[in-house]
């Protein structure tokens, strides 16, 4: 079945330095792929999404780049910021074998320090 | 701006007590879903539904039930509160027409149950 793993957190970074956090999937079509942000006492929201192969989604500075050879839309932003503590999904989609559903990783939670 | 709302932020129940959670969206998609989100589990999916009147049983439907009536709303029912489900409840929507799944979340419901 398809499936999400994502890096364990919490990542504890200092403003200014470089993000990484690391997605890879298994899934038996060819899903979309997406990365939704929790802030603090709130719901999810869509971040960024890539719907195939090779596709770069990007937003707010944060990128994360669809590979189907190593299965991994691994986040990324060049400088963060305090304002980008929150806890990051990845997560994907596929509809002719999933239906409507998203599946969604653990989460990795970012606390980033002034 | 679209907009998923939810009835409650956060509710104390008793065990063995009958609980409602109510959510309702107002950007006319046909899909709705309940997740609970806990620590390191990530978002499990507890019920969806695709249409009115219309219900799939998600990943850990155990103890829970839902009524979509209209459109617009989907209510998760606990029958009786068990301690076990105390958890964030989520709620979330999303468009069928769409080439891709985004799911729009409300701001969830932090339940607890004594």
């Amino acid at each position: 079945g398809n499936s999400v793993t994502q890096m364990e957190g919490p990542v504890t970074l200092s403003e200014e330095a470089f993000l990484t956090i690391n997605c890879t999937y298994t899934a038996t079509g060819y899903p979309s792929l997406f990365w939704y942000v929790q802030y603090p006492g709130e719901g999810l929201q869509l971040l960024l999404k890539a719907t195939k192969a090779d596709d770069k989604g990007s937003n707010k500075g944060f990128e994360a780049t669809y590979r189907k050879e190593t299965t991994s839309f691994h986040l990324e932003k060049g400088s963060v910021q305090v304002s980008d503590s929150a806890v990051y999904f990845c997560a994907l989609s596929d509809t002719p074998t999933g239906g409507f559903k998203t599946i969604f990783g653990a989460g990795t939670r970012l606390f980033v320090k002034a | 701006d679209v907009k998923v709302t939810q009835s409650s932020r956060y509710l104390v129940k008793r065990t063995g007590e009958k609980v409602f959670l109510e959510c309702v969206q107002d950007m006319d998609h046909e899909n709705m879903f309940w997740y609970r989100q806990d620590p390191g589990l990530g978002l499990r999916l507890i019920y969806f539904s695709y249409d009115v009147k219309m219900k799939e049983k998600g990943d850990i439907p155990e103890g829970y039930s839902v009524s979509r009536e209209k459109k617009e709303r989907f209510s998760l029912i606990l029958e009786s509160a068990s301690t076990n489900q105390t958890s964030m409840y989520l709620c979330a929507s999303s468009a069928t027409y769409r080439s891709y799944n985004e799911q729009f979340f409300g701001p969830g419901t932090r339940l607890t149950v004594l």
